[in-house]
């Protein structure tokens, strides 16, 4: 139990659906960021948002949508996938000011699968 | 532009000691940062370095040098548990949360 939960674990989805993943961090931390793990490639972030702002977009196509509501909770809404987009979503969260190390805590992932 | 590199797979003997090396080229240093990640879990913090030198942290140290753009990940006293993907990652960017990852080295401990 890291203080990151995702939902949902799993999803499969059609190429023409809407769905969304979510993100909800149980640790007081102010930064919150969205990665995507494929297969023989490494974690490549996607959003990073700080006080709600989003800071940090790696030139993700625009069927990845994200959302920060608040400092807790992270969306990432998904329209319009490709079969390619299938993969592990990591949610991380992370405190990045004051006397710590900011290191990443991750969430457990939401396996997509694209038809 | 970023690049991390590290070895893909590594093997080692229960018992042992092994060292998983990593390299790195990034715009922006704050920090450089090692995580396992078992199969099918998360991945967990394992240390942190931002300054050269060595970061010892019970079994796992970890080893920083800025100039060459070098870290290393030593594992002492090798478990089967110890079997996993080990991931190299450098904070940058503009706000210091550009998190890139290399990777990673999947490390199989043998009987």
């Amino acid at each position: 139990e890291t203080g990151v939960t995702q939902t949902p674990r799993h999803l499969v989805m059609g190429m023409t659906n809407k769905k969304s993943l979510k993100c909800e961090q149980h640790l007081g931390h102010n930064a919150m960021y969205w990665y995507k793990q494929s297969a023989k490639k490494p974690l490549e972030l996607m959003f990073v948002y700080s006080l709600e702002e989003r800071v940090e977009n790696n030139s993700v196509p625009s069927r990845f949508s994200p959302e920060c509501p608040n400092s807790s909770h992270l969306f990432l809404h998904l329209h319009t996938l490709q079969p390619e987009d299938s993969a592990l979503y990591l949610c991380a969260s992370s405190q990045d000011r004051g006397a710590n190390t900011g290191e990443l805590f991750f969430g457990e992932g939401s396996r997509l699968t694209v038809l | 532009g970023q690049n991390i590199d590290q070895p893909t797979e590594m093997t080692a003997t229960e018992g042992a000691i092994v060292q998983i090396n990593c390299t790195y080229q990034t715009s922006g240093f704050n920090g450089l940062f090692w995580y396992q990640q078992h199969a099918g879990e998360a991945p967990t913090f394992l240390s942190y370095n931002v300054l050269d030198g060595l970061e010892e942290k019970g079994r796992f140290s970890s080893f920083l040098s800025r100039s060459k753009g070098y870290s290393y990940l030593l594992l002492k006293e090798l478990q089967m548990k110890d079997s996993a993907s080990y991931l190299c990652a450098v904070r940058g960017g503009n706000y210091g949360q550009n998190f890139v990852f290399g990777p990673g080295t999947r490390l199989s401990v043998l009987p």
